[in-house]
């Protein structure tokens, strides 16, 4: 079935750096542009970064801008979010989501990862 | 930044009422909008898109509407399976913005 799975998430001191990744499958993940989305702990949802379909286009929130970075590999089917500098306010369940259209970047989401929770505290 | 401003933020109701939530935008997004149903510790669920589209496989008695800057949703019948928090979130511009959340609860 279409599926997103995050990984990489855990427990970093101030400052320091971490890495997330998200394996799709079910879908044609070369085709649809990806997100980002966080919700911090019983708060709500905050969109992050978005990347396009091919790598192409990147775009970021203001509160992650110059420290967080997106990528993905189609080959490997795999979308990443390198985060560096981390603050104690980043930290959230991290979502990776698929966008609505094939070849877009609409900003709907309409598959969502389970989430992986990243802790920044010294 | 589209400012996306729910309203209430909680909400009581019994099974069977028919149930409302609004939702505005600090500036005009004419139909790009949806609505997310989150459960405890599970992800969103897209329900609604571009203000009154149903999403596929979403039961029929939500329904949205309105464009511009004010939008709502309904529950026709509330069902046991709907207590959940409801997010809207614009997708007209980039930053992509969410409301704050409507928490349904049981009465």
């Amino acid at each position: 079935q279409v599926q997103l799975v995050e990984s990489g998430g855990g427990v970093v001191q101030p400052g320091r750096s971490l890495r997330l990744s998200c394996a799709a499958s079910g879908f044609t993940f070369s085709n649809y542009a990806v997100h980002w989305v966080r919700q911090a702990p019983g708060k709500g949802l905050e969109w992050v970064t978005v990347i396009s379909y091919d790598g192409s286009s990147k775009y970021y929130a203001d509160s992650v801008k110059g420290r967080f970075t997106i990528s993905r590999d189609n080959s490997k089917i795999t979308l990443y979010l390198q985060m560096n500098s981390l603050k104690p306010e980043d930290t959230a369940v991290y979502y990776c989501v698929r966008d609505f259209r094939a070849h877009a970047m609409d900003g709907a989401f309409d598959i969502w990862g389970q989430g992986t929770m990243v802790t920044v505290s010294s | 930044d589209i400012q996306m401003t729910q309203s209430p933020s909680t909400l009581s109701a019994s099974v069977g009422d028919r149930v409302t939530i609004t939702c505005r935008a600090s500036q005009s997004i004419t139909s790009w909008l949806a609505w997310y149903q989150q459960k405890p510790g599970k992800a969103p669920k897209l329900l609604i898109y571009k203000a009154s589209s149903l999403e596929g496989g979403v039961p029929s008695r939500f329904s949205g509407s309105g464009s511009g800057t004010e939008f709502t949703l309904t529950i026709s019948s509330l069902q046991p399976d709907d207590f959940a928090i409801y997010y809207c979130q614009q997708y007209n511009s980039y930053p992509w913005t969410f409301g704050q959340g409507t928490k349904v609860e049981i009465k």
